[in-house]
């Protein structure tokens, strides 16, 4: 079955650092690639996302290209903000599921000032 | 535009008692709509999915259960808490013409917590 892989957190930076959250994945077929986002006491937001290989989904800064020969859809952003404390998921969804995605465990990210 | 409500928002119930929480969505028609758990330290587990009024799928066996008894509202239920059951719970919808994207919307959230 499909299965998402995320690097453990949790994972402290200090403000303006580089942020790499590493997510592999495994599914049958051309999936779909997400990263959502959950703040603090609040339900997930969609943060980007990427449809087919060698898309590129970017928004607030976070960039992730999904990489079908490595199987990967790492998240990155140059210089994190305090503001960017989460929880990161990355997620697929494939043709037989739709919408039902299925998750990668989730990593913590800290931003200190 | 689209908005998705779930209540309440924090509960505190006592082991073999009831549970309902409940889900809205505005502004949208038949929509896909989740139950995803959330426990404390893991990821997100995909518990119930409706396509339809009356339609349930469950993914995972355990002593909750979901109804959708019209197009835009879902509720997930249970007649006897555990203590297993404490977590996160959230409800989401898509589009079920944009199904095929795998985007869902959040609502925010009940958190549950079983004693």
């Amino acid at each position: 079955g499909d299965s998402v892989t995320q690097m453990e957190g949790p994972v402290t930076l200090s403000e303006e650092a580089f942020l790499t959250i590493n997510c592999t994945y495994t599914a049958t077929g051309y999936p779909s690639l997400f990263w959502y986002v959950q703040y603090p006491g609040e339900g997930l937001q969609l943060l980007l996302k990427a449809t087919k290989a060698d898309d590129k989904g970017s928004n607030k800064g976070f960039e992730a290209t999904y990489r079908k020969e490595t199987t990967s859809f790492h998240l990155e952003k140059g210089s994190v903000q305090v503001s960017d404390s989460a929880v990161y998921f990355c997620a697929l969804s494939d043709r037989t599921s739709g919408s039902r995605l299925t998750f990668g465990e989730g990593t913590q990210l800290t931003v200190n000032p | 535009s689209q908005t998705i409500h779930q209540w309440p928002a924090t509960l505190v119930q006592p082991v073999g008692s009831p549970l309902s929480l409940e889900c809205t969505v505005e502004g949208t028609s038949n929509p896909n709509l989740y139950w995803y758990r959330q426990a404390a330290g893991r990821g997100l587990q995909l518990l119930f999915y409706s396509v339809g009024i009356g339609q349930i799928s469950s993914e995972v066996p355990q002593n909750l259960s979901a109804s959708r008894p019209q197009d835009r509202q879902f509720i997930l239920s249970s007649k006897k808490l555990l203590l297993s059951d404490s977590g996160f719970y959230l409800c989401a919808w898509s589009p079920l013409a944009g199904g095929k994207t795998g985007e869902l919307f959040f609502g925010e959230g009940s958190r549950l917590t079983v004693l």
